[in-house]
């Protein structure tokens, strides 16, 4: 069975430009979080899909970002216009149903340097 | 908010001596989650613990969530090389379903 699978691995833009993330979920799971990592420091969570919809998307830090997940499959999240303090690593996780006790399964990451 | 804070940062020690990373929680948890991730690589679950007091082993690693459900920690008896990481604690607040990672302990284990 396939894990979560982000694209790109890599990603260098420069500051005002635009940049899409992808990530493919297990198959199966309702449970879509987006988390990224600066600089070495903590895994910050951005939001959660369940299935289609926006279960919490508090973490999200400014309205420069833009997730979305039409049919409840994969995940895009767009950064428009990119600044320099978004550089750093955007993880995918999957899980399964509306359970919260249940492991969520995290895709490579896709490294983002914003220059 | 929640916030979830580990201790300590970073730990080096020599193949063979024990190491414990600590987790403390801002609010109770209904359950929590530890990661590993290897440099370059991305988390990788280890252990779920739920239960307050619970204790939960995996060959040398033991994980034990605290009384009142706002720390745990993860404790691994002689450590090898391959242990080598950040190692994560992740918690979950109850009526939420996002997990708030802690700030992670980064080990080297000197061979």
């Amino acid at each position: 069975e396939a894990g979560v699978t982000q694209f790109p691995s890599h990603s260098v833009i420069e500051k005002g430009q635009t940049v899409t993330l992808r990530c493919d979920p297990i198959s199966g799971h309702d449970n879509l979080y987006w988390y990224r990592r600066v600089m070495g420091k903590e895994i910050k969570f951005l939001l959660h899909f369940v299935k289609e919809s926006k279960q919490d998307e508090s973490g999200m830090p400014n309205n420069r970002f833009l997730a979305e997940r039409t049919g409840g499959t994969y995940s895009t999240l767009k950064v428009q216009p990119a600044e320099l303090e978004d550089s750093g690593v955007y993880f995918c996780a999957s899980s399964q149903a509306m359970a919260g006790n249940t492991e969520a399964f995290f895709g490579q990451g896709t490294r983002l340097t914003v220059v | 908010g929640q916030q979830v804070m580990q201790i300590p940062q970073y730990q080096h020690v020599q193949e063979g001596e024990d190491f414990t990373t600590y987790c403390n929680s801002s609010t109770t948890l209904s359950n929590i989650q530890w990661y590993k991730q290897r440099p370059g690589g991305h988390p990788v679950f280890l252990i779920q613990l739920v239960k307050s007091g619970e204790v939960k082993k995996q060959k040398r690693l033991t994980f034990q969530f605290g009384e009142a459900k706002k720390n745990s920690s993860l404790h691994i008896t002689a450590t090898q090389t391959t242990d080598v990481g950040t190692y994560f604690c992740a918690g979950r607040a109850s009526g939420t379903y996002k997990y708030i990672f802690g700030t992670g302990t980064r080990l080297k284990v000197l061979a």
